[in-house]
């Protein structure tokens, strides 16, 4: 069965970055006309849509955040991760990592919690 | 910048019907697509592309989209189909941006 799983520190000093993989097992993320991607939810608040990678390598992002953040993916160990650069406490949130074609493939990690504090 | 935006709660009373609502100006060129999150867990797709139910998912939750809205609708709520929805969808620029709404918390009691 296919899962992704985040992992990474769960604290983050305030103007540091924040680092992020996600691993998937089950399935090879070698795949054409698919996506990874990044999602944010601060605690009691709404989904944000951080950024996505497709597997062309082309990369979009968040506006609000795209001067700061980096998506790659690695194929050879079946990971992807993302870099926040220069945090605050705004960025504090659980982190999701995506996989999707965009259509009926859709699967996500079950999120990690990152709390930006000195 | 692109906004989705959707009705903050909507609450129903067990087997009736609940209608989501979700208005975007880019998404009568763009496929909606909806997610429910119930507390504490990852989000799941309930539809994707404005009205396909992905495998595994309830005949009761449909989807549809007209104009500039996307309606996500559970024919019969059930008490477990309590939680937030979201709905997703790209703005119409070419830069494949993608923006969630607010989220609309469901009530079924």
């Amino acid at each position: 069965q296919l899962q992704l799983q985040e992992s990474g520190p769960g604290l983050v000093k305030p103007s540091e970055t924040l680092s992020l993989t996600c691993t998937v097992s089950g399935g090879s993320i070698s795949s054409s006309s698919y996506y990874w991607g990044w999602i944010r939810q601060p605690p009691g608040k709404g989904l944000e849509w951080i950024g996505s990678i497709y597997y062309s390598g082309s990369t979009y992002y968040n506006p609000s955040l795209k001067s700061r953040v980096t998506i790659s993916v690695d194929t050879s160990k079946n990971q992807f991760s993302l870099k926040l650069s220069s945090v605050t406490a705004a960025d504090t949130a659980v982190y999701y990592c995506q996989w999707s074609s965009g259509s009926d493939f859709d699967y996500w990690g079950q999120g990690t919690l990152v709390t930006v504090s000195s | 910048s692109y906004e989705l935006t959707q009705p903050p709660s909507v609450s129903v009373s067990p087997g009736q019907t609940a209608r989501i609502t979700c208005s975007g100006d880019a998404l009568p060129k763009k496929y909606a697509y909806w997610y429910q999150q119930k507390s504490g867990q990852a989000p799941v797709l309930v539809i994707y592309e404005d009205s396909k139910r992905p495998s595994g998912i309830p005949e009761r939750f449909s989807g549809s989209s007209s104009g500039t809205m996307a309606t996500l609708t559970i024919s019969g709520a059930q008490v477990e189909d309590e939680a937030d929805y979201y709905c997703y969808s790209t703005d119409s620029s070419g830069n494949l941006s993608v923006v969630f709404g607010g989220g609309t918390k469901l009530t079924v009691l």
